[in-house]
């Protein structure tokens, strides 16, 4: 199957700073990736589809000023949590659309202090 | 608007004996579905998929899954638990391309495995 890796696979931050986190297909194109939140013991929630070469798609209640998605490739999306605060802290998932069919990263753990 | 509902929280089950997680779904055509399992702080791996053709599906790990659209049902099976079964469970639905694509993810179902 396809491979999509994720980095870091945990970053700790300040209140205030901005962090990103890279998505990566390895071993396969993708045009449409997607992100999703996923906080403790709860199920995964769609953010945004992530378009190469278009702006991102976001999901209703997603704040796009605040989650920044770039596909500037069609290997690597990025999500840049700008101005983080502790209510951002959560796992973040990325995934690669593939024939109808999504490929999830490993994610990455965000705290935010 | 599509929706899953994964009606069990959590399930305890003895190793050896046999497990089954119940998917409801909602959606307006044909659904591609989709069964994947989480351990704690990882990704999510598919166990198996269902968008067309046979209703019993066949994955890894020796589960499978049943399509049974008269119950907008999707159930996961495995006949024979093992420890490292126990994990988080989803069961998923998705889009067709012209929805974008997007997946619907149930609540989650956590096993929990007894030796």
């Amino acid at each position: 199957g396809a491979v999509v890796s994720q980095h870091p696979s945990r970053v700790i931050c300040k209140s205030g700073t901005s962090v990103k986190i890279e998505c990566r297909s390895l071993d396969f194109q993708a045009t449409t990736m997607f992100w999703y939140r996923q906080f403790p013991k709860q199920s995964l929630m769609l953010m945004a589809t992530s378009n190469e070469g278009s702006k991102a798609t976001y999901e209703q209640g997603v704040e796009k000023d605040k989650f920044l998605i770039n596909h500037a490739s069609l290997t690597l999306s990025t999500l840049t949590v700008t101005s983080a605060h502790p209510e951002d802290s959560s796992f973040y998932i990325c995934s690669a659309l593939v024939h109808n069919e999504q490929f999830f990263g490993p994610g990455t753990r965000l705290t935010v202090l | 608007a599509q929706s899953v509902t994964q009606p069990d929280i959590h399930i305890t089950v003895s190793e050896g004996a046999s497990l089954e997680l119940r998917c409801n779904y909602s959606y307006g055509a044909t659904p591609y579905l989709f069964w994947y399992v989480q351990s704690p702080g990882q990704g999510l791996q598919l166990l198996l998929k269902y968008f067309s053709g046979d209703t019993l599906v066949q994955g890894i790990k020796g589960f499978e899954a049943e399509f049974k659209r008269s119950q907008s049902s999707f159930n996961l099976r495995k006949p024979s638990v093992h420890w490292s079964d126990a994990a988080e469970y989803f069961c998923a639905v998705g889009a067709l391309r012209a929805a974008g694509n997007k997946l619907t993810f149930g609540g989650g179902t956590r096993v929990l495995v007894k030796p």
